[in-house]
C-alpha cells in the first residue's frame, strides 16, 4: 500500500544551522512528491516538489530536497535556518491520476535563538 | 485575496448540532477536497470531488456529506456533531493534471462540545 512517513515528529534547530527533515515513501512506480510547509494558523504552502529528471529539487525560502529511489527516500533540506522557518513540515505522496495526496505525519521545527 | 477561502474559520458547536462548512475558490479548478487535521496524524481525506457531478469519499468519509454546488464552492457537512469530530479542516483544489499542486483554505478549526 501506498505510505509516507517521517521518522522525526520534532526537529530542535538552532537559527544558522542545517537542517534536514526525513521522508521515505512507499509507492509501486515513480510518485509525484511534494513537500509543503504550515505556519502557524495557516494554510499549507507548496515548497517544492518532484515527478522526474534531475534529482536534486529546488523550492522556495531557500529549501530543496533530494529524490532517492534507491532509498524511497525524499529528505528536505535547508543549509542555514532562519527564526522564521519554525512551522510543521509534510512530505506529501501523489499517486495517480485521482490528485488524492497521502500525507506524512508531518515534523514540526522549532528554531533555537 | 486568497485562493481558497473557508468559512467559519472557527466554530464552536454541540453535539448533535448540523453544521456546514464552506469553503470557495477563484482558481477556476476542476477539484476539490476536504481534509481534517489531527494531531500526529497528518491530513485525511473526507471527501473529493472532480467536478460538479462527480463527488467521491475518502478515507474517512463516516459521519460526513459534502455539496458541490458549482465549480467554486465546496461544502462539508457534519449532520449530527459529535467530540471525536473536533479537528483542524482544510478544504483545497488543484488542476486536473496529475500531480499538479494543491492550494489550500487557511482552515477551520472545529470544536464539539
Amino acid at each position: 500500500a501506498q505510505s509516507v512517513t517521517q521518522p522525526d515528529i520534532h526537529i530542535t534547530v538552532s537559527e544558522g544551522a542545517s537542517l534536514e527533515l526525513r521522508c521515505n515513501y512507499s509507492y509501486g512506480a515513480t510518485p509525484y512528491l511534494f513537500w509543503y510547509v504550515q505556519s502557524p494558523g495557516q494554510g499549507l504552502q507548496l515548497l517544492l516538489k518532484y515527478f522526474s529528471g534531475d534529482t536534486l529539487v529546488q523550492g522556495i525560502k531557500g529549501f530543496e530536497a533530494e529524490f532517492k529511489r534507491s532509498q524511497s527516500s525524499f529528505n528536505l533540506r535547508k543549509p542555514s535556518v532562519h527564526w522564521s522557518d519554525a512551522a510543521e513540515y509534510f512530505c506529501i505522496l501523489s499517486f495517480s491520476n485521482t490528485g488524492k495526496l497521502i500525507f506524512g505525519q508531518g515534523t514540526t521545527l522549532q528554531v533555537k535563538p | 485575496d486568497a485562493d481558497v477561502t473557508q468559512t467559519p474559520r472557527n466554530r464552536i458547536t454541540k453535539t448533535g448540532k448540523r453544521i456546514m462548512l464552506e469553503c470557495s475558490q477563484t482558481k477556476g479548478h476542476d477539484r476539490m477536497y476536504w481534509y481534517r487535521q489531527d494531531p500526529g496524524l497528518g491530513l485525511r481525506l473526507i471527501y473529493y470531488s472532480f467536478d460538479v457531478k462527480d463527488i467521491n469519499k475518502g478515507e474517512i468519509s463516516d459521519g460526513y456529506s459534502v455539496s458541490r454546488q458549482a465549480q467554486a464552492k465546496f461544502s462539508l457537512s457534519l449532520e449530527s456533531a459529535i467530540p471525536n469530530q473536533t479537528a483542524l479542516y482544510f478544504c483545497a483544489t488543484s488542476d486536473s493534471d496529475w500531480g499538479t499542486e494543491a492550494f489550500f483554505g487557511q482552515g477551520t478549526r472545529l470544536t464539539v462540545v
